[in-house]
This record gives C-alpha cells, sequence and structure tokens, in this order.
C-alpha cells in the first residue's frame, strides 16, 4: 500500500526558505500519470493546494504563491520536495504531500501524508 | 481562480440523522469535484471524487451529487465516526481550490 511521509525542519525563521521532502514508500514515484501534490493548512483553517508535479518534471503552482514555490522530484530517492522562499508568519500551516491520479479532472488526492507542523518565528 | 463556498459552516445532529452538505463553485465545474472528511490532528481523506463516485472504502450512507456549480453531500444515517470536518475541492482547471468546510458535530 502506497504511503506518503513528509519531513523537514519544524521551525524557521521570517524571510527564510522553507524546505520539505515528502517520501514515497510503497510504490514508485514513477508510475504512471499520477502526480504528486502539497497541500497545506493554517492551524484552524481551510486547506489550500500549492502545487503538484509529475515525475516527468511538470509543474503546477497555485498562482498566489507561484513566485514562491519551487517543487522538484528525486526518482533515485523516490521523493519529491517543497522549496517556499521568503517565509512569513502566514505560511505557518501544517504540510500535507498527497498524490492525485493525473491532470484535466484528476485532481482528487487519493493517498495523504501525516502532514508535518511547520512554524514560521524568529 | 475558482472560488468554493459551502454551507452550513457548522451542523449540529444526532446518530442516525440524514445530513446534507452543499458546496458551490464560482463557475462551472463539470464532475471535477471531491468531498474529503478530516478528523482533528488527521490528514483528510478522500471520501466521493467525479461528483458522485464512492473511493474505495467508504461506507454507502455517504453520497454525492450535483453538476456545474451545485453539489451535495448526503450522510445517511449519521455514525458516530461521522462527526467531522468536511470540504470540498474542484479540479477542474490546472489550479484546485477547496472550500472552507462544514463542521458536523453533535448536537
Amino acid at each position: 500500500q502506497l504511503q506518503l511521509q513528509e519531513s523537514g525542519p519544524g521551525l524557521v525563521k521570517p524571510s527564510e526558505t522553507l524546505s520539505l521532502t515528502c517520501t514515497v514508500s510503497g510504490g514508485s514515484i514513477t508510475s504512471s500519470s499520477y502526480y504528486w501534490g502539497w497541500i497545506r493548512q493554517p492551524p484552524g483553517k481551510a486547506l489550500e493546494w500549492i502545487g503538484s508535479i509529475h515525475f516527468l518534471g511538470n509543474t503546477y503552482y497555485n498562482p498566489s504563491l507561484n513566485s514562491r514555490v519551487t517543487i522538484s522530484v528525486d526518482m533515485s530517492k523516490n521523493h519529491f520536495s517543497l522549496r517556499l522562499t521568503s517565509v512569513t508568519a502566514a505560511d505557518t500551516a501544517v504540510y500535507f504531500c498527497a498524490k492525485h491520479p493525473g491532470l484535466h479532472g484528476h485532481g482528487n488526492f487519493d493517498s495523504w501524508g501525516l502532514g508535518t507542523l511547520v512554524t514560521v518565528s524568529s | 481562480d475558482i472560488q468554493m463556498t459551502q454551507s452550513p459552516s457548522t451542523l449540529s445532529a444526532s446518530v442516525g440523522d440524514s445530513v446534507t452538505i452543499t458546496c458551490r463553485a464560482s463557475q462551472d465545474i463539470s464532475t471535477s469535484l471531491a468531498w474529503y472528511q478530516q478528523k482533528p490532528g488527521k490528514a483528510p481523506k478522500l471520501l466521493i471524487y467525479k461528483v458522485f463516485s464512492l473511493e474505495s472504502g467508504v461506507p454507502s450512507r455517504f453520497s454525492g451529487s450535483g453538476s456545474g456549480t451545485e453539489f451535495t453531500l448526503t450522510i445517511s444515517s449519521l455514525q458516530p465516526d461521522d462527526f467531522a470536518t468536511y470540504y470540498c475541492q474542484q479540479y477542474n482547471s490546472d489550479v484546485f481550490t477547496f472550500g472552507p468546510g462544514t463542521k458536523v458535530d453533535i448536537k
């Protein structure tokens, strides 16, 4: 069974870069047409899609974060990563990684990691 | 971007009740609509995709309907495990958006 696990620092200073990794186990990140995405949830608030990537490198980002976000894939390590630059307190959230079957009508997230809390504070 | 709204924001119900949550999109999203259940401290769980397709393992008391811009999630005969927050999500465009959530709590 496919499992996803987020990892990375739980505390990031304002103006610095948030970096997280999602390790995929029980399956290959190069499987078929799957896309791999990041979603975040500020404390007590709703879910926000950050962006998604296909193992061939196609990426799609939320326009509200586009200028600060980079998602990449490392096939050799079977993981994908998130970088969010110039963070502020508004970026404090639980960050989830998840999988969806594709684009264009296939963006339902059917497997999720447990989530990791990232706090932006000096 | 496509905006999603949900109503009500909170719903109080009893075990055995039938409840319905409404989700509206700011523009036509065809059938690209999913529903998730989230419990405190946990990741969301996919319940329904493509408006009415039940994810494997999800009880049949959950059902979805709608098209275009208005959609509903119905839970027939609410069970103790169903008290949670429910989110809709559109994926018709290449920018995915979630609704603000509906919390179902115990009356």
